[in-house]
């Protein structure tokens, strides 16, 4: 049972900006930890995309970008582009449960 | 570059036992916490267990707690993960990670060794 809650799906036309929430609570990213987001393409493993709230590793376009705000953070894609068509977790830790939590994960779908 | 080649995975009963191995490269394996992570079909991801550079911490989430053990050997370069009391609901993917642990994120993930508990 995911502790972090996302839209099951969000969709939109190539070029057009999406965002996805993350909600979680005081246990998890209202207590201060950050949030990182991870992208899975179809049949394949998740890759990090934003780690530390705000941050892209290398490689990742600056298309995407996260931000945290009291118990939520959120995922924006601008100039959505067919190949970001995939699956995206948030995940936090969470000090009630000593452990990591991921999202339900998100859908992307571009039209 | 860095690298994470699960194996081990299969079929097996309820009830019974199974371990799953990684092998890592790329990167100083005894510098790192390493985590498992699984996958069910068509589902989420959902963080397994994690373990300490020297081996003396582990963590696992509640659900596996008493029927699985995470173990390493650094002179191997190689994770482990015992499975044992095997359930249905353990049927997924687990995916081997190197963990960061300071920062409370997986940074490289490997491609997966699929686990199906069915009688």
């Amino acid at each position: 049972q995911s502790v972090l809650t996302q839209p099951p799906s969000v969709s939109g036309a190539p070029g057009q900006r999406v965002t996805i929430s993350c909600t979680g609570s005081s246990s998890n990213i209202g207590a201060g930890y950050d949030v990182h987001w991870y992208q899975q393409l179809p049949g394949t493993a998740p890759k990090v995309l934003i780690y530390g709230n705000i941050n892209r590793p290398s490689g990742v376009p600056d298309r995407f970008s996260g931000s945290k705000s009291g118990t939520s953070a959120s995922l924006a894609i601008t100039g959505l582009q067919a190949e970001d068509e995939a699956d995206y977790y948030c995940q936090s830790y969470d000090s009630s449960l000593s452990g990591y939590v991921f999202g339900t994960g998100t859908k992307v779908t571009v039209l | 570059e860095v690298q994470l080649v699960e194996s081990g995975g299969g079929l097996v009963q309820p009830g019974g036992s199974l371990r799953v191995s990684c092998v890592v490269s790329g990167f100083r394996f005894s510098n790192y916490w390493m985590s498992w992570v699984r996958q069910a079909p068509g589902k989420g991801l959902e963080w397994v267990a994690n373990i300490k550079q020297d081996g003396s911490e582990q963590y696992y989430v509640d659900s596996v707690k008493g029927r699985f053990i995470i173990s390493r050997d650094n002179a191997e370069n190689s994770l482990y993960l015992q499975m044992n009391s095997l359930r249905a609901e353990d049927t997924a993917m687990y995916f081997c990670a190197r963990d960061r642990a300071w920062e409370y994120y997986v940074d490289y993930w490997g491609q997966g060794t699929l686990v199906t508990v069915s009688s």
